[in-house]
């Protein structure tokens, strides 16, 4: 079963604006990422960040995380079309040697 | 980096057949996990392999479903008595051995339609 939930389920953008996905999860966590996935195809790694880490940036991709809140918040800046797909969190928990993914936002940037 | 390969890419069986799927992971990479995903849905853990050993299923893993890893290199998954709601995408991922903050490189899946 999910361990996280993103939110909103799906959001449509202009290109050139940006775009804030969110991630809830409910468990103790030594780390949180952040994955791409294109239509039929598999998953992407993009950001990873640890769980003593407050926020983490890679080229106009920002990641914040709220431990105290059990929350993430993964944004894109300055949106081209080449970003549309879905994007999953995924929670690595303390004593799982396995990642757990949440629901995923669609993304969908309109050229 | 050759990627994460896996065959089939489609899989179109009839309810009661047996499948098997392939997955070659990254070569350095010691550890293999496989996932599920329905549509709309993120993926879902299914089983853990660091070299040839098995170290954890999930209960999703139902005693139709068997994974092996001979040699710790490539992996299969066989489904036995195939049913409708095995129609999913198989994901196959691979990670160094860096514990709980290994990213995953995914492969790009197999997916299985059981009519």
């Amino acid at each position: 079963s999910q361990q996280g939930e993103e939110d909103p389920q799906a959001l449509s953008i202009q290109e050139g604006e940006n775009a804030t996905m969110n991630c809830s999860y409910k468990t103790s966590i030594n780390n949180l990422q952040w994955y791409r996935q294109n239509s039929g195809r598999g998953l992407v790694h993009l950001i990873l960040i640890r769980s003593n880490e407050r926020e983490k940036h890679s080229g106009r991709l920002r990641v914040t995380l709220d431990t105290s809140k059990k929350s993430s918040s993964l944004l894109i800046t300055a949106s081209r079309a080449a970003d549309t797909a879905s994007y999953f969190c995924a929670t690595g928990q303390t004593g799982a040697n396995n990642l757990f993914f949440g629901t995923g936002t669609r993304l969908t940037v309109i050229p | 980096d050759t990627g994460v390969s896996q065959n089939p890419r489609h899989k179109i069986t009839k309810r009661g057949q047996n499948v098997t799927f392939r997955c070659d992971p990254i070569s350095e990479h010691n550890r293999l996990y496989w996932y599920r995903q329905t549509l709309g849905q993120g993926p879902e853990f299914l089983t853990y392999f660091q070299n040839e050993a098995q170290l954890e299923k999930s209960r999703l893993l139902s005693d139709r479903f068997s994974a092996e890893r001979p040699k710790g290199s490539f992996s299969t998954l066989e489904i036995q008595r195939t049913e409708q709601g095995d129609s999913a995408m198989y994901l196959c991922a691979s990670s160094l051995d860096k514990g709980p903050n290994s990213p995953l490189h995914f492969g790009n899946g197999t997916r299985l339609t059981v009519t």
